[in-house]
């Protein structure tokens, strides 16, 4: 079946470092992949998107690149704030769903913490 | 524009007692989610809801029930709380039925069995 894998943290950064966080999928086809953000005590917001390969999803000066072929969706930032501490969830949807049939299968989160 | 809600925001049951988390969402979506997250384990689908009238299962559907009540509101009922029952809960939802569409996540319920 569909996964996802993503590193585990907690990952610690110093205010102003760069962030990777690796994010590798297994899928038929093409699925759209999704970051999804966690701040502490709230549910899971978007925080970027790509349908294709290819694609760049962009948003709050975080970046991910869908790979097809390393079938990977790693999401980067040139310098993090101590706002961006919190759970970073890499998920997809496969290309063959439907109809409202399109759980999201995430991977097991990154906990992220930035110090000043 | 509340978007997701979720009711109660936290809750205690002894194992074998019953209780109806809630969901409701104002933003006019077809479809509909309940997640689990667990330590380590991300979020796994419980039940979706494709459109008013239609429930199904997802990757963990044991031990729940879901009702769409109508098109705002989906709620999940456990007949007989166990401990493995532990978890926060999540509703979503998404706008039609299009390829890539956002889902919505509400605030969480966190949940847990004695």
């Amino acid at each position: 079946g569909d996964s996802v894998t993503q590193m585990e943290g907690p990952v610690t950064l110093s205010e102003e470092a760069f962030l990777t966080i690796n994010c590798t999928y297994t899928a038929t086809g093409y699925p759209s992949l999704f970051w999804y953000v966690q701040y502490p005590g709230e549910g899971l917001q978007l925080l970027l998107k790509a349908t294709k390969a290819d694609d760049k999803g962009s948003n709050k000066g975080f970046e991910a690149t869908y790979r097809k072929e390393t079938t990977s969706f790693h999401l980067e930032k040139g310098s993090v704030q101590v706002s961006d501490s919190a759970v970073y969830f890499c998920a997809l949807l496969p290309q063959y769903s439907g109809g409202g049939a399109d759980g999201l299968t995430f991977g097991k989160g990154t906990h992220l913490i930035i110090q000043p | 524009n509340a978007g997701v809600t979720q009711t109660p925001k936290f809750q205690v049951l002894k194992t074998g007692q019953s209780m109806t988390l809630q969901c409701a969402q104002d933003m006019n979506h077809n479809s509909m989610y309940w997640y689990r997250q667990d330590p380590g384990m991300g979020l796994r689908l419980i039940y979706y809801s494709a459109s008013e009238g239609t429930t199904d299962k997802g990757e963990v559907p044991n031990g729940y029930n879901v009702s769409r009540l109508n098109k705002r509101e989906f709620s999940l009922r456990l007949e007989s709380a166990a401990p493995s029952q532990t978890s926060v809960y999540f509703c979503a939802s998404k706008w039609g039925i299009d390829f890539g569409n956002e889902q919505f996540f509400g605030p969480g319920t966190r949940l847990t069995v004695l």
